[in-house]
């Protein structure tokens, strides 16, 4: 049983456009909460993380939307580029415990 | 380069054969983990290690086992118990205290 619920499994965007990812957890322990990219055959790479004290984290064209009362996480991509083409996962971890719990992952395609 | 190196790449595996998948890391890195990955599922933990000589199991730990005799090593034994073993193995590894994870590049076990 998935303890990190994510959707959508898969979207195409325009380049220039949005990606949007959601991901729900119950487990009310969790404290820590990343994503991670990965490339076709590569390893996952941690790409942004956020904890529940803050509800926004934004590095460069990637932000975290984090909302704690609804238990809910959100990647957003802005401009996507062809670039960003990958698999995202979201995960979380309670705070008395190192083992990530991974979502089922979302396969973005951007198009030229 | 400081790094995990997962080997072999491709691992074919007979009925009834155990195979065990190489992972090595010289980032001096105290926790190693290894995760299976199965499309649409994400990423499952099949055992992890915080120090020499101690592991734990993960979530699908049945058909698996691990050894850490060293620091910068964790094989994967894939016992013939395992019946469904195709899949996408990823090592990681996490030096103490720190959030981020590590990923090697992946062997990709097939069975014949």
């Amino acid at each position: 049983q998935q303890q990190v619920k994510q959707s959508p499994q898969s979207l195409i965007v325009q380049k220039g456009g949005i990606s949007i990812i959601n991901c729900a957890y119950e487990n009310t322990a969790f404290d820590y909460f990343p994503w991670y990219q990965q490339f076709p055959g590569k390893g996952p790479a941690l790409l942004i993380a956020i904890r529940p004290d803050v509800s926004e984290k934004k590095e460069g064209r990637f932000t975290i939307s984090f909302n704690k009362s609804a238990k809910q996480f959100s990647l957003h991509i802005m401009d996507s580029q062809p670039g960003d083409s990958a698999t995202y996962f979201c995960a979380a971890r309670p705070r008395t415990d190192y083992k990530l719990s991974f979502g089922a992952g979302t396969t973005v395609t951007v198009r030229a | 380069d400081g790094g995990i190196t997962q080997s072999p790449k491709y691992l074919f595996r007979k009925e009834g054969q155990n195979v065990t998948l190489s992972c090595e890391q010289n980032l001096n890195h105290d926790a190693m983990y290894w995760y299976r990955q199965d499309p649409g599922q994400g990423l499952r933990l099949i055992y992890y290690s915080q120090i020499v000589n101690d592991f734990q199991k993960g979530d699908i730990a049945e058909g698996y086992s691990v050894s850490r005799e060293k620091k910068e090593s964790f094989p994967l034994t894939v016992t013939s118990a395992q019946k469904n073993p195709t899949a996408f193995y990823l090592c990681a590894s996490r030096t103490g205290g720190a959030e981020k994870l590590f990923f090697g590049s992946g062997t990709q076990l097939s069975v014949l």
